[in-house]
């Protein structure tokens, strides 16, 4: 399995503003997702992060409100632009590991509170 | 239509008793793998058990058994001797399309399970 570490596990921000997420893999993996789980909610997919090129956003994410990196095999960033109280919301990094079982792990998430 | 429903949206039970949660899902694809995961308060996802559709027997890992019933499209999780810590969401996931197919799983909405002492 892959152990999967992001940064910051918590936040509080003020609307407006905007906020980083890292996420790190201690592997080398091909597949690297952003979900967002609103409270109450499951999971939802914003994008695909794709290594040294555009991500692939899902229907009704842009590049403009949550751009994404991914600078190799094992680190992806994500930013919540412009941020309103209705982006409050677990923040998840999944990745899979490509070969058996093609599991999908989940970093520990990053809580976001707009304020 | 929904790919995945899990229908019980809050479950109780009794500190070592087992307890079943539900999952069906919905697919065309006759490749897929069936995932479940464990969702604590902390917010972590956390991987239990996974089942290929052409895996001949129920997976199981310890104490979480997958009930794969393939012709009626069902992949209940059976948690045995339930403990205080197995208080959690729970969700059922489905990928589609085998090795090489879509790496990208559906989610159902998830069951709350409640362990009482």
């Amino acid at each position: 399995s892959a152990v999967i570490s992001q940064k910051p596990s918590r936040d509080i921000c003020q609307r407006g503003t905007s906020l980083t997420i890292q996420c790190q893999v201690d592997s080398q993996v091909t597949m690297m997702f952003w979900y967002r789980q609103q409270p109450g909610q499951s999971l939802t997919l914003i994008a695909t992060a794709n290594q040294g090129s555009e991500a692939t956003y899902e229907s009704g994410f842009v590049i403009d409100k949550f751009p994404i990196s991914r600078p190799n095999l094992t680190f992806s960033t994500l930013t919540v632009s412009n941020m309103s109280p209705e982006d409050s919301s677990i923040y998840l990094c999944s990745v899979v590991a490509v070969g058996f079982q093609e599991t999908q792990y989940f970093g520990p998430g990053t809580r976001l509170l707009v304020l | 239509a929904q790919k995945i429903t899990q229908t019980q949206p809050g479950m109780f039970v009794q500190e070592k008793e087992a307890v079943t949660l539900d999952c069906t899902y919905d697919t065309s694809d006759p490749s897929y793998g069936l995932f479940w995961y464990k969702q604590p308060s902390s917010g972590e996802m956390i991987f239990l058990i996974y089942q290929g559709s052409y895996d001949q027997q129920n997976a199981t890992e310890g104490r979480y058994s997958l009930n794969f019933q393939k012709a009626r499209k069902s992949a209940n999780l059976v948690i045995s001797a339930s403990q205080l810590g197995d208080s959690a969401m729970y969700f059922c996931a489905m990928r589609e399309g085998g090795t090489g197919g879509s790496y990208i799983p559906t989610f159902g909405r998830g069951t709350s399970l409640i362990v009482h002492p």
